[in-house]
């Protein structure tokens, strides 16, 4: 089955603990990218990546770091969150000029 | 800035009757038109996406284009309780790789 997976689905950690929520898709895309949603904001870019090795800041891209090491795999990083990194956040892939395939989002809670 | 602008609603529509969702972009440079529908705590999926002005029609679905006026809509036909959900319009750059900049959403309740 085609998909976009994202690991964990739920998170709560404290402020200044490191941790990496991983996203893998089994479709072959060239493009991923990674969302926040928030409310009233909306879904917001953070970072994209347009094939491996090339990684590019989105909109909101402070706090967060990403690597794109394989085509299938583009793990987000927070390094030391914060509670305005409270959050849910969706992972996204697709061929390049194609629509956007989210996987099922991480909701993330910094205490 | 570039902003894609939607009513938040909530939109409220009989079972049976058109539903007709807007969005406005400021971007003139845009070229492709997607439509999300997202139930709450669920991930977006795609509805419709339209490239040309005019009208694309997908089953119940209608997407129409209107870039002199930086306008696109989403038109529901016979409307189900099933599609109450949040509906993002997204809005791809010219040249902006596949970067989607998305409207804060419209919410939809279809009532019996």
């Amino acid at each position: 089955e085609a998909q976009v997976t994202q690991n964990p689905r739920y998170l709560i950690t404290v402020t200044g603990k490191k941790l990496t929520v991983t996203c893998s898709q089994n479709m072959n895309h060239e493009y991923m990218s990674w969302y926040r949603q928030d409310p009233g904001l909306g879904l917001r870019q953070i970072y994209y990546s347009m094939n491996v090795e090339v990684t590019d800041k989105g909109d909101v891209p402070e706090g967060y770091k990403v690597s794109r090491k394989e085509k299938r795999n583009f793990p987000l990083i927070l390094e030391s969150p914060s509670p305005n990194q409270t959050s849910l956040y969706f992972c996204a892939s697709s061929f390049v000029d194609s629509p956007l395939h989210f996987g099922n989002g991480t909701r993330l809670t910094v205490t | 800035q570039k902003e894609v602008e939607q009513n938040s609603g909530p939109l409220s529509v009989p079972e049976g009757a058109i539903a007709s969702l807007n969005c406005t972009y400021s971007d003139r440079g845009s070229q492709s038109f997607f439509w999300y529908r997202q139930y709450s705590g669920k991930s977006p999926e795609l509805i419709m996406f339209i490239y040309s002005n005019g009208d694309k029609e997908d089953g119940r679905f209608t997407a129409q284009l209107n870039k002199a006026s930086q306008y696109v809509s989403l038109l529901i036909r016979d409307s189900q309780p099933s599609d109450s959900a949040t509906y993002l319009c997204a809005v791809k750059e010219a040249g902006g790789g596949n970067k989607l900049t998305f409207g804060t959403g419209t919410q939809l309740k279809v009532e019996l």
